[in-house]
């Protein structure tokens, strides 16, 4: 069974605008939401995590937004470059458990 | 520090044949992972580590076995390999079980097999 449904698989965005990636997740013993990128022919790197007893965290252009009722979280790219583009991937992860569960992925391309 | 590394980047094996993909990490972590990762698909975890001298499988380990051999390594063996397992392998290194969402990610094996 998919524990993190992420969409949509793939965006086009103009450079300038918002990228908006959004998950969902079913275990509610998830206590850490990573956002990975990965560019082609490399390995992900992580981009930002949030824990849910917070409900936005933001890092330079990059905001993880967060609702612990819906079960959903999000990842806003503010004023998208094309240097952004890439494929974008978010996760799940408890202390309880020992692995990382990835959503499928969503390719972001940002257009000049 | 290299962080990562994996070996080799890319293999292509007939149907049948055997092989064991290298990983190291040199950043003094516990947990470490192996992924494959197909399109439309993710990645998805194939065996993982949580500490030396433990192993335990993933959601996908089927055709697959692995050996811990030290703090800084982690192996994975195909038997005999199989066109379905033609796939981006990715290892992976976390400081400890407990921080799985901080994993480090090698650059990845692509192997192809006819």
């Amino acid at each position: 069974q998919q524990q993190v449904k992420q969409s949509p698989q793939s965006l086009i965005v103009q450079k300038g605008g918002i990228s908006i990636i959004n998950c969902a997740y079913e275990n509610t013993a998830f206590d850490y939401f990573p956002w990975y990128q990965q560019f082609p022919g490399k390995g992900p790197a992580l981009l930002i995590a949030i824990r849910p007893d917070v409900s936005e965290k933001k890092e330079g252009r990059f905001t993880i937004s967060f609702n612990k009722s819906a079960k959903q979280f999000s990842l806003h790219i503010m004023d998208s470059q094309p240097g952004d583009s890439a494929t974008y991937f978010c996760a799940a992860s408890s202390q309880a458990g020992t692995a990382l569960i990835f959503g499928k992925g969503t390719t972001l391309s940002v257009s000049s | 520090n290299a962080g990562v590394t994996q070996t080799p980047k890319f293999q292509v094996l007939k149907t049948g044949q055997s092989m064991t993909l290298q990983c190291a990490q040199d950043m003094n972590h516990n947990s470490m992972y192996w992924y494959r990762q197909d399109p439309g698909m993710g990645l998805r975890l194939i065996y993982y580590s949580a500490s030396e001298g433990t192993t335990d499988k993933g959601e996908v380990p089927n055709g697959y076995n692995v050996s811990r051999l030290n703090k800084r390594e982690f192996s994975l063996r195909l038997e005999s390999a199989a066109p379905s397992q033609t796939s981006v392998y990715f290892c992976a290194s976390s400081p400890t079980s407990g921080t799985a969402y901080e994993q480090y990610f090698g650059p990845g094996t692509r192997l192809t097999v006819t």
